[in-house]
């Protein structure tokens, strides 16, 4: 069974400092992995989705890389602003998609 | 484009009640899903659709029945509410690649927040 983990639970920086979101996943044999990000009270939003075959994504300031081999993936953020502010879940997609519990971040203004 | 649209957002039950969560996507998406998002414990699937007619239990399946008559609609029904059941629920959405679970981009609704008392 896929497992996801996301460490820290929650993240508090200031303003302009790039954030670095952390996924590990148990089982390396995926197809993608997504990142999404949830405000409160709100449905998650798709970020980036990175293919197996892939090593990263890019879309703005977001930086997503995929290490298959290791079961990681990293979000980079750069510069962040208060607006970032949200929790972001990683979820591997292994034929049926396994979701991390989130890293909530808290940019300081 | 209104995209996955839930209803209800909320809604309160007593203990052995049952109800629809309703769900409809206007993408022409064949991939649909339910998932449960519940403190700490992030996105459980509950059931899922490849297309028309074809459902599949997810991860906490018990409790919930689905169908998906056409495209754009799959409800979830709650056949006889149990406090455990209190959560927020998703309904979600994808191109899929017709026939499999493989996904895409997933897309999103807003919520159903259920309270069973």
């Amino acid at each position: 069974k896929q497992e996801v983990t996301q460490i820290p639970a929650a993240l508090s920086v200031p303003e302009g400092e790039n954030l670095v979101l952390n996924c590990s996943f148990t089982d390396s044999a995926i197809y993608n992995l997504q990142w999404f990000r949830q405000d409160p009270g709100k449905g998650l939003t798709s970020l980036l989705l990175i293919q197996s075959s892939q090593r990263e994504q890019t879309s703005g300031r977001l930086n997503a890389s995929l290490d298959k081999s290791s079961g990681r993936s990293t979000l980079y953020i750069a510069a962040s602003q208060p607006g970032d502010s949200a929790t972001y879940l990683c979820a591997v997609d292994d034929y049926k998609l396994s979701f991390g519990a989130g890293t909530t971040v808290t940019v300081r203004a | 484009n209104a995209g996955v649209t839930q209803t209800p957002k909320f809604q309160v039950l007593k203990t052995g009640q049952s109800m629809t969560l309703q769900c409809a996507q206007d993408m022409n998406h064949e991939y649909m899903s339910w998932y449960r998002q519940d403190p700490g414990m992030g996105l459980r699937l509950i059931h899922y659709s490849v297309g028309a007619g074809i459902t599949d239990q997810g991860e906490v399946p018990n409790g919930y029945n689905v169908s998906r008559s056409t495209t754009e609609d799959f409800p979830l029904r709650l056949l006889s509410a149990a406090p455990s059941q209190t959560s927020v629920y998703f309904c979600a959405s994808s191109y899929g690649t017709g026939g499999t679970l493989v996904t895409g981009e997933l897309f999103f609704g807003e919520g159903s927040r259920l309270t069973v008392l």
